[in-house]
C-alpha cells in the first residue's frame, strides 16, 4: 500500500524568503504520480504541482518547484519568495498509475504560516 | 463560471439521522470523489465513480452511501451507521477516471451531535 509521509505540522517562514516543505513517500510500484495541494483556510483544495515518477525534470509552476529525489522517495515543496497570501494547509498526495489504481492517497498537511 | 458547488458550507444534524451532503460540477468530468477529512489529518477517499450509473468504494466507506444518476451530481448520504460523522467533507471531480488533476468543491461541514 502507498503511503506519504509529512513530518512537519507546522512552519513560520518569513515573508520573501524561501520554504522547503518535506515530504516523504513509500511504494513499490514504479510508476505513479506526485502531487501538492493547498488548502487555504476557507477549506478548498487547489491543486499546485505534478511530479511524475519517470519525469525527467523537476517540476515547476510559478513560484513552487517540486524538488524530486527518486533515489530517496521524497517530493519536497519549493516554495520561492514567500507571501503572505501562501499561508495555508499544504498536503503532499500519491497516486498510482496503473489502471485501476489510480486513488490519491494524502498525507497530513504541513501548516505553514508566513510571517510580515 | 465552471466549478464545483457543495451547499450547504455547515450542516448540523442529531444523531440518527441521515443527511444528504450535495456536490454539483459543471466541468463536463466524468469522474467524481468523496472525501473526508479529520483535523490533524488528510483526505481519506470514501466513494468514487467513474461514470454516470457507477460508483465504488473508497478506503471508508462503511456508514455512506452515494448516487450518480446524472453526470453533474454526485450526492453523499451520511447515514445514522456512520460511527463519528462529524467531518469536513470535500468533492471533487476530474475530467476522467485516472486524469492527474482533480479539482475539489468548497467543503461541507458536518455536525452532529
Amino acid at each position: 500500500a502507498q503511503k506519504i509521509t509529512q513530518t512537519q505540522p507546522g512552519m513560520f517562514v518569513q515573508e520573501k524568503e524561501a520554504v522547503t516543505l518535506d515530504c516523504t513517500y513509500d511504494t513499490s510500484d514504479p510508476s505513479y504520480g506526485l502531487f501538492w495541494y493547498k488548502q487555504p483556510s476557507s477549506g478548498e483544495m487547489i491543486f499546485l504541482i505534478y511530479q511524475g515518477s519517470y519525469d525527467q525534470q523537476n517540476a515547476t509552476e510559478g513560484r513552487y518547484s517540486l524538488n524530486f529525489q527518486k533515489a530517496r522517495k521524497s517530493a519536497n515543496l519549493v516554495i520561492s519568495a514567500s507571501q503572505l497570501g501562501d499561508s495555508a494547509m499544504y498536503f503532499c498526495a500519491m497516486r498510482l498509475t496503473n489502471f485501476g489504481n489510480e486513488k490519491l492517497t494524502f498525507g497530513t498537511g504541513t501548516r505553514l504560516t508566513i510571517i510580515p | 463560471d465552471g466549478g464545483i458547488t457543495q451547499s450547504p458550507k455547515y450542516l448540523f444534524r442529531k444523531e440518527g439521522q441521515n443527511v444528504t451532503l450535495s456536490c454539483e460540477q459543471n466541468l463536463n468530468h466524468d469522474a467524481m470523489y468523496w472525501y473526508r477529512q479529520d483535523p490533524g489529518q488528510g483526505l481519506r477517499l470514501i466513494y468514487y465513480s467513474q461514470i454516470v450509473n457507477d460508483f465504488q468504494k473508497g478506503d471508508i466507506a462503511e456508514g455512506y452511501s452515494v448516487s450518480r444518476e446524472k453526470k453533474e451530481s454526485f450526492p453523499l448520504t451520511v447515514t445514522s451507521a456512520q460511527k463519528n460523522p462529524t467531518a469536513f467533507y470535500l468533492c471533487a471531480s476530474s475530467a476522467r477516471w485516472g486524469s492527474y488533476e482533480q479539482y475539489f468543491g468548497p467543503g461541507t461541514r458536518l455536525t452532529v451531535t
